[in-house]
């Protein structure tokens, strides 16, 4: 089974609009965290947010936002008033076990953001 | 603004070279990863080290790829000998957790064509 899923393979947001980006997630490992990075067509991959398993509120980096419902297992970024430097891939990730000086990350497909005039 | 840094940032090599990408993690991060990308695999783990000792290279082919960590500040991947196959960018993360809060920063990566 996946680990992490995003079923959206490509999306389109209108500049100023919010879009909402997919991520579910399957462990039976009562610690774990969420992030999401960005990578653009340049190929870098830009940290965006993260979201520990114990964590009692939703994480929020300036624009974005990560929708944390834990008993649907679900991490999905929250992009309000998106520009046109947003568009990119968004990859959807997950920590498994004890975070103590970080462990690997299982990376989702990817989504595809395209933000038009 | 503290980065990962890595060289070289392209490399163009021949089947049956080896290649040595390099890795500088950030101050003060514990964890460094090496992780590969293509676009039939997407992103998967290659190696990681935590405090310098080499946790799990379990995504590694044994027979030509090797990780280390010399020290601290160096991080390196090596490829003997390269195939076609293994044309990836490479990136390398450092990771560091403070109180509740995980991240881990990535490398711009290192472009690899084996011809």
């Amino acid at each position: 089974a996946q680990k992490i899923t995003q079923t959206q393979p490509g999306m389109f947001v209108q500049e100023k609009e919010a879009v909402t980006l997919d991520c579910t997630y399957d462990t039976s490992d009562p610690s774990y965290g969420l992030f999401w990075y960005k990578q653009p067509s340049s190929g870098e991959m830009i940290f965006l947010i993260y979201q520990g398993s114990y964590d009692q509120q939703n994480a929020t980096e300036g624009r974005y936002s990560l929708n944390f419902q834990k008993a649907r297992k679900s991490a999905n970024l929250v992009i309000s008033a998106s520009q046109l430097g947003d568009s990119a891939m968004y990859f959807c990730a997950m920590r498994e076990g004890w975070g103590g000086g970080g462990n690997k990350l299982t990376f989702g497909t990817g989504t595809q953001l395209k933000v038009e005039l | 603004d503290a980065r990962v840094t890595q060289t070289p940032r392209h490399k163009v090599t021949e089947m049956g070279q080896e290649v040595t990408m390099r890795c500088q993690p950030i101050l003060g991060h514990n964890t460094v990863f090496w992780y590969r990308q293509t676009m039939m695999q997407g992103l998967e783990l290659l190696a990681y080290f935590r405090n310098r000792a080499p946790l799990d290279d379990s995504g590694m082919p044994k027979d030509r790829f090797s990780a280390e960590m010399p020290d601290a500040t160096l991080a390196t991947l090596k490829i003997q000998p390269s195939e076609p196959r293994d044309s990836a960018v490479y990136f390398c993360a450092s990771g560091l957790v403070q109180n509740t809060q995980e991240t881990q920063y990535f490398g711009p990566g290192t472009r690899l064509l084996v011809l």
